[in-house]
């Protein structure tokens, strides 16, 4: 079955610009997470939507929105773009929510936000 | 602060060679899991362990989580050009936290 897939894989915007990133999960999967990578901070954990509904939030300041619609497909958006969110942004998917139950999360190969 | 070390940060060894790679956090996990990345691409799961003292091997890796389930370890045997990569840990603690990886290089 088809993997997670993001759209765009390379886009590059101007500072103050905003931008949406979009993603559709698995099929069957309902829950979507983001995150963003950037080589000196690693993966870091951006939010989880599970049902159209956002369960869990990551340390990020509020220019950082998502949502998820009925068919599970997600969108996250950056506005007033910063240099510093230049990053490959990261979706994932699993079945379920929540981490402790061990839900496996398959990733989409990114997309690569250049800020200039 | 990451809540999960990841040591060494940079690996680079020969083909052949054999090599260890480590993940540690003062916190108890309920599972831990290893992915790796390869450049352009998104994480891939490699494995999940879930007990303490937990030994799983696939084909020639080696994946060890700590009785405490606070440490993991990666070893490969022989090591291969295709396993060049960015190896990275993984544990939920309400979301899923990442260490900062080892970015492996298995030079020909």
């Amino acid at each position: 079955k088809a993997g997670v897939t993001q759209t765009p894989r390379y886009l590059i915007k101007t500072r103050g610009q905003q931008v949406t990133l979009s993603c559709s999960p698995i099929s069957g999967h309902r829950s979507v997470s983001w995150y963003q990578q950037t080589p000196g901070q690693g993966l870091q954990f951006l939010f989880e939507y599970f049902s159209e509904t956002q369960r869990n939030k990551g340390n990020f300041p509020g220019r950082f929105s998502g949502r998820q619609f009925s068919n599970s497909r997600s969108e996250m958006n950056v506005s007033t773009l910063e240099l510093g969110d230049s990053a490959l942004y990261l979706c994932a998917s699993s079945l379920g929510a929540g981490r402790a139950s061990g839900n496996t999360i398959y990733f989409g190969e990114g997309s690569w936000l250049t800020v200039v | 602060t990451q809540l999960l070390e990841q040591s060494p940060q940079f690996l680079s060894i020969q083909e052949g060679e054999n090599l260890t790679v480590y993940c540690n956090s003062s916190s108890v996990f309920s599972s831990l899991q290893w992915y790796r990345q390869e450049p352009g691409e998104g994480p891939v799961l490699l494995v999940t362990v879930v007990t303490g003292g937990e030994v799983k091997k696939l084909k020639r890796l080696t994946f060890q989580f700590g009785d405490a389930r606070k440490d993991s370890s990666l070893h490969i045997t022989a090591a291969q050009p295709g396993d060049t990569g960015l190896y990275l840990c993984a544990g939920p603690n309400n979301d899923m936290r990442f260490g900062a990886g080892t970015r492996l290089t298995v030079k020909p």
